[in-house]
């Protein structure tokens, strides 16, 4: 079965470093999304991606978060410079068009903690 | 955003069906209701969606009542590797608003 692969599974940072988070969603997909899990806490939506550019994004997704699917395959997150509160969890998932037929696939995610 | 109540846990012994209830009284015409559920350490794996009938897939059922304002998940034999958190879902656009889902037990 298709799946949505996540690489690191874990990344440890410094505060104030910059990171990416890489995502290779399932190749017929066509939005994509990354959504967080602060550890004990629930999944939140960060933001969506379609058409290469972003279609919604929360209230945690603000000017250190940027998204870009540089070359159609793989689709990255960067935080340009961590803090402690960035520590969760962070998913990327991914669907075919139509919401009405098809569900998400999730992948595993990447453990990010900053120290 | 569109919300869900669901019971905070419940348990069920292995082998046995499940139902797992889900009441979404604010639902509007064109959301559908998605569940998924989160084995530990895991992402969210889907597990099944509808709109307004009655849905089977290998993994589970979905009954939707009538009015949409509820639904219920139906694992038909739960398993160990059934144990997960479910998250019923309305999908209301682009985006999920997971809650914080029924944890389930299975008993052996």
């Amino acid at each position: 079965e298709p799946e949505v692969t996540q690489t690191p599974s874990h990344q440890v940072t410094q505060m104030g470093q910059e990171v990416i988070l890489r995502c290779v969603p399932i190749s017929n997909h066509l939005y994509f999304y990354w959504y967080r899990q602060i550890l004990g806490q629930k999944v939140e939506f960060l933001v969506s991606f379609y058409n290469n550019e972003i279609s919604e994004k929360s209230e945690i997704f603000d000017d250190q978060f940027s998204v870009e699917r540089p070359d159609g395959s793989n689709f990255t997150l960067k935080i340009r410079s961590t803090k402690l509160e960035d520590s969760a969890m962070y998913f990327c998932a991914s669907r075919e068009a139509g919401q009405a037929i098809y569900g998400y696939t999730f992948g595993s995610g990447t453990r990010l903690t900053v120290v | 955003d569109a919300k869900t109540t669901q019971p905070n846990s419940m348990e069920s012994n292995e082998e046995e069906p499940v139902h797992l209830p889900c009441n979404h009284s604010t639902i509007s015409g064109t959301d559908y209701i998605h569940w998924y559920r989160q084995l530990p350490s895991q992402g969210p794996e889907y597990v099944i969606h509808g709109l307004t009938s009655n849905v089977n897939n290998r993994m589970a059922s979905l009954a939707i009542a009538e009015d949409r304002k509820s639904s219920t998940l139906i694992l038909h034999r739960a398993t160990l590797r059934d144990a997960a958190v479910y998250y019923c879902i309305l999908n209301t656009g682009n985006q999920f608003y997971f809650g914080t889902g029924t944890s389930l037990t299975v008993i052996p």
